[in-house]
């Protein structure tokens, strides 16, 4: 059936280091993509999406680019804080939202 | 409101007994969605609603669960005669007819079967 595959965490890395969460997705037609995020101790928050293939996403320095030749949406930041040490969720959506499993970063000052 | 808003935010309660949990979306969001999110697991997807219908309720367990909403606002879930397996944390989101925006998410109900 249609998923979300996501790359495993957990990841941890230095402040200022380039972060890279792998995301592919299987389906039917062309679902909208997005990232989402989850502080410690928060709720869900969207981080960013795209709609149509070649579409970039964009908030608080993370990108990704829906890409549909390689049916990807891969999560990128040049430079992350320790404030972004978080659980990032990549999600698929025809008509409801379906969630790769989390990855975990972790940033170390 | 403002946000998605869920109540209660921690529900304990003893092994057999009903819970109901209760979600209040965003005004004017006709979609609203139920998951849920055990500890170490993804987000699994339980039920959604278009308006006061279910078109999709495939993630829902078991025949204990159950999900209603009225006036195309509050929803509820019901969870029936709880096991320990039924601990984690349930989500609600809602969105706008053009779910193209993305959803909102509640804070979630923490619940735990003792």
């Amino acid at each position: 059936g249609d998923s979300v595959t996501q790359m495993e965490g957990p990841v941890t890395l230095s402040e200022e280091a380039f972060l890279t969460i792998n995301c592919t997705y299987t389906a039917t037609g062309y679902p909208s993509l997005f990232w989402y995020v989850q502080y410690p101790g928060e709720g869900l928050q969207l981080l960013l999406k795209a709609t149509k293939a070649d579409d970039k996403g964009s908030n608080k320095g993370f990108e990704a680019t829906y890409r549909k030749e390689t049916t990807s949406f891969h999560l990128e930041k040049g430079s992350v804080q320790v404030s972004d040490s978080a659980v990032y969720f990549c999600a698929r959506n025809d008509y409801k939202l379906s969630f790769g499993a989390g990855t975990t970063v972790t940033v170390r000052a | 409101g403002a946000g998605v808003s869920q109540s209660p935010s921690n529900k304990v309660t003893e092994k057999g007994k009903d819970v109901e949990l209760r979600c209040d979306p965003i005004s004017g969001h006709t979609a609203l969605y139920w998951y849920r999110q055990s500890l170490g697991q993804g987000l699994e997807f339980l039920i959604y609603f278009q308006g006061n219908s279910a078109p999709d309720k495939s993630g829902l367990p078991s025949d204990r669960f159950s999900a209603e909403r009225t006036g195309g606002s509050v929803s509820t879930l019901t969870i029936q005669r709880t096991q320990q397996e039924d601990s984690a944390v349930y989500l609600c989101a809602s969105s706008p007819p053009d779910r193209e925006y993305g959803y909102t998410f509640g804070s979630g109900t923490r619940l735990t079967v003792v």
